[in-house]
Protein backbone atom coordinates (compact mmCIF):
# COMPACT_ATOMS: atom_id res chain seq x y z
CA UNK A 1 0.00 0.00 0.00
CA UNK A 2 0.99 3.15 0.06
CA UNK A 3 3.65 4.72 2.18
CA UNK A 4 3.73 7.90 4.51
CA UNK A 5 3.40 11.18 2.01
CA UNK A 6 4.62 14.35 3.13
CA UNK A 7 3.46 18.04 0.78
CA UNK A 8 5.11 20.08 0.39
CA UNK A 9 8.22 18.68 -0.31
CA UNK A 10 10.81 21.81 -0.55
CA UNK A 11 9.69 24.94 1.14
CA UNK A 12 11.45 28.50 0.66
CA UNK A 13 10.03 31.34 2.93
CA UNK A 14 11.03 34.52 4.13
CA UNK A 15 11.93 35.22 8.24
CA UNK A 16 8.59 36.06 10.52
CA UNK A 17 6.18 34.35 7.92
CA UNK A 18 4.30 31.21 8.98
CA UNK A 19 4.33 27.70 7.28
CA UNK A 20 2.34 24.58 7.60
CA UNK A 21 3.59 21.34 6.83
CA UNK A 22 1.22 18.14 6.28
CA UNK A 23 1.73 14.61 6.83
CA UNK A 24 -0.53 11.82 5.57
CA UNK A 25 -0.20 8.56 7.30
CA UNK A 26 -0.45 5.16 6.50
CA UNK A 27 -3.73 3.84 6.05
CA UNK A 28 -4.66 1.82 9.74
CA UNK A 29 -1.66 3.60 11.88
CA UNK A 30 -2.76 5.22 15.07
CA UNK A 31 0.44 6.74 15.50
CA UNK A 32 2.22 10.13 14.37
CA UNK A 33 5.03 11.16 14.79
CA UNK A 34 6.90 14.37 13.44
CA UNK A 35 10.87 14.77 13.85
CA UNK A 36 12.49 17.43 12.11
CA UNK A 37 16.88 16.64 10.97
CA UNK A 38 19.38 19.76 10.96
CA UNK A 39 22.89 19.28 10.61
CA UNK A 40 23.55 21.12 14.01
CA UNK A 41 21.19 18.83 16.07
CA UNK A 42 20.43 15.36 14.26
CA UNK A 43 17.53 13.82 14.58
CA UNK A 44 15.10 15.00 16.98
CA UNK A 45 11.59 14.01 17.99
CA UNK A 46 9.02 16.48 17.90
CA UNK A 47 4.86 15.54 18.97
CA UNK A 48 3.89 12.20 18.57
CA UNK A 49 -0.22 11.43 18.80
CA UNK A 50 -1.75 8.37 19.44
CA UNK A 51 -5.51 8.01 18.61
CA UNK A 52 -7.79 10.18 20.78
CA UNK A 53 -5.02 10.19 23.47
CA UNK A 54 -3.52 14.06 24.22
CA UNK A 55 -0.58 14.54 22.11
CA UNK A 56 2.63 14.35 23.16
CA UNK A 57 4.42 17.94 22.61
CA UNK A 58 7.80 17.81 24.58
CA UNK A 59 10.02 17.51 21.90
CA UNK A 60 8.87 21.33 20.24
CA UNK A 61 11.42 23.63 20.65
CA UNK A 62 9.07 26.76 20.94
CA UNK A 63 5.59 27.82 21.17
CA UNK A 64 6.10 28.72 17.55
CA UNK A 65 5.64 25.04 16.61
CA UNK A 66 2.32 23.27 17.03
CA UNK A 67 0.23 20.66 15.50
CA UNK A 68 -2.52 18.92 15.05
CA UNK A 69 -4.56 15.77 13.45
CA UNK A 70 -7.42 16.35 12.43
CA UNK A 71 -9.47 12.81 12.32
CA UNK A 72 -7.26 10.58 13.67
CA UNK A 73 -5.42 10.48 10.27
CA UNK A 74 -3.65 13.82 8.64
CA UNK A 75 -1.45 15.98 9.96
CA UNK A 76 -0.45 19.38 10.14
CA UNK A 77 2.85 21.44 11.63
CA UNK A 78 2.50 24.82 11.86
CA UNK A 79 5.71 27.10 12.16
CA UNK A 80 4.70 30.54 13.16
CA UNK A 81 6.88 33.70 12.71
CA UNK A 82 9.74 31.12 11.22
CA UNK A 83 13.57 31.78 11.90
CA UNK A 84 16.36 31.07 9.89
CA UNK A 85 17.34 28.37 12.38
CA UNK A 86 13.79 26.65 11.63
CA UNK A 87 15.79 25.42 8.51
CA UNK A 88 15.69 21.62 8.20
CA UNK A 89 14.32 18.54 7.03
CA UNK A 90 10.61 17.79 8.77
CA UNK A 91 10.05 13.94 8.60
CA UNK A 92 6.81 12.46 9.33
CA UNK A 93 6.70 8.95 10.28
CA UNK A 94 3.74 6.59 11.23
CA UNK A 95 2.95 3.26 13.14
CA UNK A 96 0.13 0.66 13.92
CA UNK A 97 1.85 1.60 17.76
CA UNK A 98 3.76 3.26 20.05
CA UNK A 99 6.23 0.58 19.93
CA UNK A 100 6.18 -0.77 16.75
CA UNK A 101 8.23 0.39 13.83
CA UNK A 102 7.51 3.53 12.43
CA UNK A 103 7.76 4.27 9.07
CA UNK A 104 8.70 7.51 7.67
CA UNK A 105 7.64 9.87 5.25
CA UNK A 106 10.19 11.88 2.17
CA UNK A 107 10.16 14.86 4.53
CA UNK A 108 9.84 18.26 3.91
CA UNK A 109 12.78 20.81 2.92
CA UNK A 110 12.15 24.06 4.78
CA UNK A 111 14.51 26.93 4.20
CA UNK A 112 13.67 29.89 5.32
CA UNK A 113 15.56 32.75 4.49
CA UNK B 1 21.01 15.02 24.16
CA UNK B 2 21.77 12.53 21.59
CA UNK B 3 21.85 8.75 22.67
CA UNK B 4 22.60 5.70 20.12
CA UNK B 5 25.74 6.51 19.33
CA UNK B 6 27.04 4.93 16.15
CA UNK B 7 30.62 4.05 15.70
CA UNK B 8 32.28 4.19 13.30
CA UNK B 9 31.30 8.08 11.64
CA UNK B 10 32.62 7.37 8.43
CA UNK B 11 33.43 3.79 6.90
CA UNK B 12 34.98 3.20 3.52
CA UNK B 13 34.79 -0.57 2.45
CA UNK B 14 35.23 -2.19 -1.70
CA UNK B 15 32.01 -4.01 -3.23
CA UNK B 16 31.51 -7.32 -1.64
CA UNK B 17 33.22 -6.50 1.88
CA UNK B 18 31.55 -6.80 4.83
CA UNK B 19 30.31 -3.86 6.85
CA UNK B 20 29.51 -3.37 10.46
CA UNK B 21 28.11 -1.02 12.55
CA UNK B 22 27.94 -0.67 16.06
CA UNK B 23 25.63 1.79 18.48
CA UNK B 24 26.06 2.51 22.12
CA UNK B 25 23.06 3.66 24.57
CA UNK B 26 22.89 4.86 27.43
CA UNK B 27 19.62 4.49 29.01
CA UNK B 28 17.02 1.38 29.47
CA UNK B 29 14.77 0.75 25.45
CA UNK B 30 12.33 -0.95 24.84
CA UNK B 31 13.29 -1.59 21.07
CA UNK B 32 16.26 -0.40 19.32
CA UNK B 33 15.51 0.17 15.58
CA UNK B 34 17.93 0.68 12.67
CA UNK B 35 17.60 2.85 9.59
CA UNK B 36 18.82 4.08 6.14
CA UNK B 37 18.87 7.21 4.82
CA UNK B 38 19.52 7.58 0.96
CA UNK B 39 20.41 11.71 0.34
CA UNK B 40 19.43 13.26 3.28
CA UNK B 41 15.83 12.69 2.46
CA UNK B 42 13.37 9.51 3.73
CA UNK B 43 13.88 7.15 6.60
CA UNK B 44 14.06 3.69 5.80
CA UNK B 45 13.49 1.19 8.25
CA UNK B 46 15.82 -2.34 8.27
CA UNK B 47 15.31 -4.07 11.86
CA UNK B 48 13.53 -3.45 14.53
CA UNK B 49 14.69 -5.53 17.31
CA UNK B 50 13.25 -5.52 20.88
CA UNK B 51 14.90 -5.28 24.14
CA UNK B 52 14.71 -9.48 24.49
CA UNK B 53 15.67 -10.57 21.80
CA UNK B 54 19.82 -10.75 21.01
CA UNK B 55 20.36 -11.23 17.57
CA UNK B 56 17.90 -10.88 14.60
CA UNK B 57 18.42 -11.33 10.46
CA UNK B 58 16.96 -9.80 7.63
CA UNK B 59 18.33 -11.00 3.82
CA UNK B 60 22.21 -9.76 4.04
CA UNK B 61 21.46 -7.54 7.21
CA UNK B 62 22.35 -9.22 11.04
CA UNK B 63 21.25 -6.73 14.42
CA UNK B 64 22.19 -7.43 17.91
CA UNK B 65 22.14 -6.61 20.69
CA UNK B 66 23.40 -6.81 24.27
CA UNK B 67 21.44 -4.78 26.49
CA UNK B 68 23.88 -5.72 29.29
CA UNK B 69 26.67 -3.44 27.56
CA UNK B 70 23.80 -1.31 26.33
CA UNK B 71 25.08 -1.88 22.72
CA UNK B 72 23.87 -2.69 19.62
CA UNK B 73 25.63 -3.91 15.89
CA UNK B 74 24.22 -4.00 11.73
CA UNK B 75 26.29 -6.46 10.30
CA UNK B 76 25.65 -5.90 6.04
CA UNK B 77 27.05 -8.98 4.51
CA UNK B 78 28.54 -9.27 0.82
CA UNK B 79 27.98 -4.78 0.40
CA UNK B 80 26.78 -3.44 -2.87
CA UNK B 81 27.32 0.12 -4.18
CA UNK B 82 23.58 0.85 -3.41
CA UNK B 83 24.53 -0.04 0.48
CA UNK B 84 26.17 3.21 0.06
CA UNK B 85 24.04 5.52 2.29
CA UNK B 86 23.71 7.03 6.35
CA UNK B 87 22.75 4.14 8.87
CA UNK B 88 21.22 4.98 11.82
CA UNK B 89 20.56 3.50 15.12
CA UNK B 90 17.45 4.47 16.60
CA UNK B 91 16.50 3.69 20.80
CA UNK B 92 12.78 3.16 21.16
CA UNK B 93 11.35 3.40 24.30
CA UNK B 94 7.74 5.06 25.49
CA UNK B 95 7.45 5.27 21.45
CA UNK B 96 9.79 8.19 21.02
CA UNK B 97 12.80 6.85 19.00
CA UNK B 98 16.05 8.95 19.86
CA UNK B 99 18.40 9.09 17.24
CA UNK B 100 22.27 8.93 17.02
CA UNK B 101 23.84 11.06 14.42
CA UNK B 102 24.40 8.17 11.95
CA UNK B 103 27.32 5.93 10.04
CA UNK B 104 27.76 7.21 6.82
CA UNK B 105 28.95 3.93 4.44
CA UNK B 106 30.48 4.45 1.40
CA UNK B 107 30.82 1.20 -0.91
CA UNK B 108 32.91 1.42 -4.17
CA UNK B 109 32.48 -0.28 -6.76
Amino acid sequence: GAGVSQSPSNKVTEKGKDVELRCDPISGHTALYWYRQSLGQGLEFLIYFQGNSAPDKSGLPSDRFSAERTGGSVSTLTIQRTQQEDSAVYLCASSFGGEETQYFGPGTRLLVL
Amino acid sequence: SQQGEEDPQALSIQEGENATMNCSYKTSINNLQWYRQNSGRGLVHLILIRSNEREKHSGRLRVTLDTSKKSSSLLITASRAADTASYFCARGSNYKLTFGKGTLLTVNP
